[in-house]
């Protein structure tokens, strides 16, 4: 099956910092998604983001399918963004995700 | 507010038990999927549901069972619970080609 590698598995940030989390993926993938975990266990849809950028006020992600990775950009964070960034692949658009561990992200005042 | 309801959102219960956690998915969406969130397994797939079949299987212990019924809502059954079982369990829904949206989980203790 599809393996995740997600980079870096921790990050710490001043607020106003920005970011870039990575993804890769062992095989192509035709359904990529980010995630955003936040502290009450929430688990929040980012992007659905199989290729291309797209943006979402201070989000931003892009993914090059050809190559097999994924970049989740974060610019002007703030302490709300804290939480764990998990980015998820899977064979087709309906089919199940492989998600990776994770990017433990905190921000400090 | 994602759309997708879990009840309940905590259950504690002892080793031996069996529970049933329920997933009602956004209106519309026919697939239903189960991740099961562990701490030193992360987000793991279960199994998944369309339209009342099931789609695809994951590393689902055998003691462990599904269904959905023909409103689409679905039932996750855990049965001769282990301690190992403690963990944050997700129900997820999609339509096709669209993101995938979680309920808000609920927390199984098993003591």
């Amino acid at each position: 099956g599809i393996q995740v590698e997600q980079s870096p598995p921790d990050l710490i940030l001043q607020e106003g910092a920005n970011s870039t989390l990575r993804c890769n993926f062992s095989d192509s993938v035709n359904n990529l998604q980010w995630f955003h975990q936040n502290p009450w266990g929430q688990l929040i849809n980012l992007f659905y983001i199989p290729s291309g950028t797209k943006q979402n006020g201070r989000l931003s992600a892009t993914t090059v399918a050809t190559e097999r990775y994924s970049l989740l950009y974060i610019s002007s964070s703030q302490t709300t963004d804290s939480g764990v960034y998990f980015c998820a692949g899977g064979e087709t658009s309906g089919s199940r995700l492989t998600f990776g561990e994770g990017t433990q992200l905190t921000v400090n005042p | 507010d994602s759309g997708v309801t879990q009840t309940p959102k905590h259950l504690i219960t002892a080793t031996g038990q069996r529970v049933t956690l329920r997933c009602s998915p956004r209106s519309g969406d026919l697939s239903v999927y189960w991740y099961q969130q562990s701490l030193d397994q992360g987000l793991q797939f279960l199994i998944q549901y369309y339209n009342g079949e099931e789609r695809a299987k994951g590393n689902i212990l055998e003691r462990f069972s599904a269904q959905q019924f023909p409103d689409l809502h679905s039932e996750l059954n855990l049965s001769s619970l282990e301690l190992g079982d403690s963990a944050l369990y997700f129900c997820a829904s999609s339509p096709r080609e669209s993101p995938l949206h979680f309920g808000n989980g609920t927390r199984l203790t098993v003591t």
